[in-house]
């Protein structure tokens, strides 16, 4: 009964490369969340994706930043040209359904470094 | 604009103290409220949750007490333990929508 699973777990890129991050929910889980924390932070939304749909993106920067859930396949976070102030670690957590109080459980975390 | 506020950003407390830790909310309209523990190098777990039509809840040593005129809710860690060291986000929600997180509090349990 695997969980959340993330990777890579560390990734480094320099700037103007780009990052990608993969996400694969939980058996049964179609709606997955991502999260990015800074360092000495709480975690803060980036965007709220079920499959093939993007619902809730308000907490995506407007440039460089996308996401997919694609019907087959896991989740992806796409960061273009890095840059310095990209570094932090990017969670996502999958849930199995919309509904009050349904707990999201989340992955161990990309840990992305720019240099 | 922080939408939910948590204190203190560092706490130690002795091997069997209590641990506190508290947290404040603006938006009414969240009606879930969810405590993680994160330790270091990992995801965040979700440890206790509560709804707003109640005041308390306990599960073992963990409870979370919360007051719905105040806007407030805390979480207590009864006979801390050194394995309790983490660090602790309160958090909020409202529905199916996004977590709303503190932001965080390391807690270190000397032994």
């Amino acid at each position: 009964n695997a969980g959340v699973m993330q990777n890579p777990r560390h990734l480094v890129r320099r700037r103007g490369q780009e990052a990608r991050l993969r996400c694969s929910p939980m058996k049964g889980h179609s709606h997955v969340y991502w999260y990015r924390q800074l360092p000495e932070e709480g975690l803060k939304f980036m965007v709220y994706l079920q499959k093939e749909n993007i619902i809730d993106e308000s907490g995506m920067p407007k440039e460089r930043f996308s996401a997919e859930f694609p019907k087959e396949g896991p989740s992806i976070l796409r960061i273009q040209q890095v840059v310095r102030g990209d570094s932090a670690a990017y969670f996502c957590a999958s849930s199995p359904r919309q509904g009050a109080g349904e707990t999201q459980y989340f992955g161990p975390g990309t840990r992305l470094l720019v240099l | 604009q922080q939408q939910v506020k948590q204190s203190p950003q560092s706490l130690i407390v002795q091997k069997g103290g209590i641990s506190i830790i508290n947290c404040a909310y603006e938006n009414t309209a969240f009606d879930y409220f969810p405590w993680y523990q994160q330790f270091p190098g990992k995801g965040p777990a979700l440890l206790i949750a509560i709804r707003p039509d109640v005041s308390e809840k306990k599960e073992g040593r963990f409870t979370i007490s919360f007051n719905k005129s105040a806007k407030q809710f805390s979480l207590h860690i009864m006979d801390s333990q050194p394995g309790d060291s983490a660090t602790y986000f309160c958090a909020a929600s409202k529905g199916d929508d996004k977590i709303i997180f503190g932001k965080g509090t390391r807690l270190h349990i000397l032994p």
